[in-house]
């Protein structure tokens, strides 16, 4: 079975603070993502990844940048953390034509 | 731009009902996707149709593609509460690389 863990299952910032939300695959899949999950929104594309050190921003990449410096590890920044980021995190990696999401973040930021 | 919708958004039947949930889209996909999620856990890939016209089953659930690769529908049938959730539809343009679009989710309440 396809894993794809997030670090934390909650987490709690201030205004300003630098975040970082990491997520691991573990099937050596090349395309990896991250969206945002809010009420009425639907997920939205943050960024995503398809090879190491490669990146692609998404629909709505201000605010946030990202890392892949391993291909199993795909990393999300918030590098000053604002209350309109409080959302629902979620990891992806796809392989072929089907995508495997980790559980989600659920970020608050106060 | 949303290219994908989702119909209905919302949904509450009684243990037993069958429903069907369309996803729509004007756009051509290489591949379509279904997921649930079950509240503040990640989605869960249910199918993914590639070829226009194929249809797929899961137990009592039933997942079709439209002949032209544009639209697709999940019938379930004798709807029990555990089917209670949010589904996503989430199309591919383009075959192996490129992100996944999704539609805006059906919440589906099934009561006992």
């Amino acid at each position: 079975d396809v894993k794809v863990t997030q670090s934390s299952r909650y987490l709690v910032k201030r205004t300003g603070e630098k975040v970082f939300l990491e997520c691991v695959q573990d099937m050596d899949h090349e395309n990896m993502f991250w969206y945002r999950q809010d009420p009425g929104l639907g997920l939205r594309l943050i960024y995503f990844s398809y090879d190491v050190k490669m990146k692609e921003k998404g629909d709505i990449p201000e605010g946030y940048s990202v890392s892949r410096e391993k291909k199993e590890r795909f990393s999300l920044i918030l590098e000053s953390a604002s209350t309109n980021q409080t959302s629902m995190y979620l990891c992806a990696s796809r392989y072929d034509r089907s995508a495997y999401f980790g559980p989600g973040t659920r970020l608050t930021v106060l | 731009t949303q290219l994908l919708e989702q119909s209905p958004q919302f949904l509450s039947i009684q243990e037993g009902e069958n429903l069907t949930v369309y996803c729509n889209s004007s756009s051509v996909f290489s591949s379509l996707q279904w997921y649930r999620q079950e509240p503040g856990e990640g989605p869960v890939l249910l199918v993914t149709v590639v070829t226009g016209g194929e249809v797929k089953k899961l137990k009592r659930l039933t997942f079709q593609f439209g002949d032209a690769r544009k639209d697709s529908s999940l019938h379930i049938t004798a709807a029990q509460p555990g089917d209670t959730g949010l589904y996503l539809c989430a199309g591919a343009r383009a075959s192996n690389t490129g992100k996944l679009i999704f539609g805006q989710g059906t919440t589906l309440q099934v009561k006992p």
